[in-house]
Parts: C-alpha cells; sequence; structure tokens
C-alpha cells in the first residue's frame, strides 16, 4: 500500500496567517494528490485534486503544489471559515485508496 | 445537486454484521464516470477507505477489511449497500459513502455520514 504522512499532525495559526502543511507519500504518486477539508461533525469537502487543480468554488486562497512523493497545502491569508482538518488522499492507485493522518488547524 | 444518504442500525453487537444503504438522489448509479463507495472515520481518528463498486457490479476493497466487506448495487433502486461481518469495538465508526469520480479518483460527493457503535 501507498502510505500518506502528513505533518504537522496541528498547527495554532491566527486569522490572516499563512499557514503550509504538507503531506508525503511513500512511493512516487506523480500529481495523483487530492485535498480535503473536514469540519467537526461534518463530512469531509473536496478542495484540490491533481495536486494542484482548485475544485469549483473553493476560495482562491487555498493552493496546492508538489509532485512525485512531497506535496503541500497552503492558505494564503486563515479565515475564520478555514479552521477545521486537512487530509491528503492519494489517487494514484485506485484499487488501494489511502488517506493522510490529516492536519489540524487551530485558532492561536 | 446530488445527495447521497445513508441508513441503517446505529448500534450492531459484537461478531454480528453491519448492514447499510446508502441511496442515490439522482438516480445515477449507472453512470460510467463514478464509482460508489464507503469511507469510515473511527471517534476522533482519520478517514480510512473501505471499498467502491462500479456500475458493472466489479468491486475494489481495501486488502484490511476484504476479508469482512461486500460492497452491493441495486440500479433499479438507486442505492448501495455495505456489509461487514464479524465486526468488532474496533469498528466503531461514522460511515460514510461516497462518490467517486473515476478519472481523478477523487470523493467529490460525501453522505452526511452515519455513526455506527459495536457494542453489547
Amino acid at each position: 500500500d501507498i502510505q500518506m504522512t502528513q505533518s504537522p499532525s496541528s498547527l495554532s495559526a491566527s486569522v490572516g496567517d499563512r499557514v503550509t502543511f504538507t503531506c508525503r507519500s511513500s512511493h512516487d504518486i506523480n500529481t495523483h494528490l487530492n485535498w480535503y477539508q473536514q469540519k467537526p461533525g461534518k463530512a469531509p469537502k473536496l478542495l484540490i485534486f491533481a495536486a494542484s487543480t482548485l475544485e469549483s468554488g473553493v476560495p482562491s486562497r487555498f493552493s496546492g503544489s508538489g509532485s512525485g512523493t512531497d506535496f503541500s497545502l497552503t492558505i494564503s491569508s486563515l479565515q475564520p471559515d478555514d479552521f477545521a482538518t486537512y487530509y491528503c488522499q492519494q489517487s494514484h492507485s485506485t484499487f488501494v485508496i489511502t488517506f493522510g493522518g490529516g492536519t489540524k488547524v487551530e485558532m492561536k | 445537486q446530488l445527495q447521497l444518504q445513508e441508513s441503517g442500525p446505529g448500534l450492531v453487537k459484537p461478531s454480528e454484521t453491519l448492514s447499510l444503504n446508502c441511496t442515490v438522489s439522482d438516480g445515477s448509479v449507472t453512470s460510467s464516470s463514478y464509482y460508489w463507495g464507503w469511507i469510515r472515520q473511527s471517534p476522533g481518528k482519520g478517514l480510512e477507505w473501505i471499498g467502491n463498486i462500479y456500475y458493472t457490479g466489479t468491486t475494489y476493497y481495501s486488502p484490511s477489511l476484504k476479508s469482512r466487506v461486500t460492497i452491493s448495487l441495486d440500479t433499479s433502486k438507486s442505492h448501495f449497500s455495505l456489509r461487514m461481518t464479524s465486526v468488532t469495538a474496533a469498528d466503531t465508526a461514522i460511515y460514510f459513502c461516497v462518490r467517486t469520480f473515476i478519472r481523478r479518483s477523487y470523493f467529490d460527493s460525501w453522505g452526511q455520514g452515519t455513526l455506527v457503535t459495536v457494542s453489547s
């Protein structure tokens, strides 16, 4: 299986901050990497697919980058609605799908 | 706007079988562009993919759950189902039904999730 490792597991930030967190794959997955946002008590929501393509309706303050084994998600100016947990998911192997353990963004 | 809705018992006894259904609001279960599947999340934990099914009936399962899981699809009723046998407390989780866009293998639509507790 392809293992996905996210870091940090949590971070504290303030509104307006630029925040970046990372996702590392155990194997080269090209750009087959998707990002989701999950708020408490809700289902995850797709933010970015193919490592850097913003899903329709997602604010442009979100951006993704990376290829191969190292990826990142950046929020350029953190907004109150962005405090949530973020998960990466590899889509390289469509027959065995794996997620990272998540990064929780908390208010400082 | 597609809606997915899970249904099923919220409490299952250890060693018994967990059964959940997911109703697809727009009847698109026969689309060739999507898989239909299940993801779970243990309390306070991360996301675990369980498996997918294609409209042809072809299935893909997580290797760690494959021996206990069956996903089926009823195209006439626009719903798909999850069956997990021999459950233990470790199977206590929120279960989400999902739609997967095949070409990019991302989950673009999720049900609200249903909590299943395994306890005697």
